[in-house]
């Protein structure tokens, strides 16, 4: 079955205390990215891969980091969580190339107090 | 990336057909239109994409208008789970993709 996973599903966590959300997907597709979403409004895309060892920012990139080591793998790093990273969080992927579909995880629920 | 405008809200009574429409005026030559929905906080869903001409599935229809400038997604007979927030999003799964804030669809008995 077509997956994407992410882990953890509901993190709380205190200011400053470095944290990893793990996003896997077992489709071999080239494109992954990493959105936040906040309470009533729409997804705001992070950062994005568009293969290994290649990444790019999206609209709000500031206060996080990535890596794409590996293919089905695409880790999100908060190395210095504050509260206004409290956010739902979506990993995404697709094959590149116009006409693919996108899928997403089942999201992330992040505190950080 | 281009920037969509969608109406914040809309209701429909139960067994209609549900419009939704979107403009992109600023969408590209390879720029795909995607429809995507949002059941509470789950994963945004897949519905249906295209590029030029409309399409149609099991979901839904698109109707994409002849210069590309905006479209509208057809549930042709809505149901109770139909209820979610749609989003359009111009998109060529090379680079960015920029979600607007959507459309909450209320389905109505």
């Amino acid at each position: 079955e077509a997956q994407v996973t992410q882990n953890p599903r509901y993190l709380i966590t205190v200011t400053g205390k470095k944290l990893t959300v793990t996003c896997s997907q077992n489709m071999n597709h080239e494109y992954m990215s990493w959105y936040r979403q906040d309470p009533g409004l729409g997804l705001r895309q992070i950062y994005y891969s568009m293969n290994v060892e290649v990444t790019d920012k999206g609209d709000v990139p500031e206060g996080y980091k990535v890596s794409r080591k590996e293919k089905r793998n695409f880790p999100l790093i908060l190395e210095s969580p504050s509260p206004n990273q409290t956010s739902l969080y979506f990993c995404a992927s697709s094959s590149t190339g116009g006409g693919n579909t996108i899928y997403f995880g089942e999201g992330s629920w992040l505190t950080v107090v | 990336d281009a920037k969509t405008t969608q109406p914040p809200s809309m209701d429909c009574a139960e067994g209609r057909a549900a419009n939704l429409p979107c403009n992109h005026s600023t969408i590209s030559g390879n720029e795909y239109v995607y429809w995507y929905r949002q059941i509470h906080s789950q994963g945004p869903q897949y519905i249906i994409h295209g590029l030029k001409n409309n399409e149609t599935n099991e979901m839904a229809s698109l109707i994409i208008t002849e210069d590309r400038k905006s479209s509208t997604l057809i549930l042709p007979h809505a149901t109770l789970r139909d209820t979610a927030v749609y989003y359009c999003i111009p998109h060529t799964n090379a680079g960015k993709s920029t979600f607007g804030d959507g459309t909450t669809l209320t389905v109505k008995p």
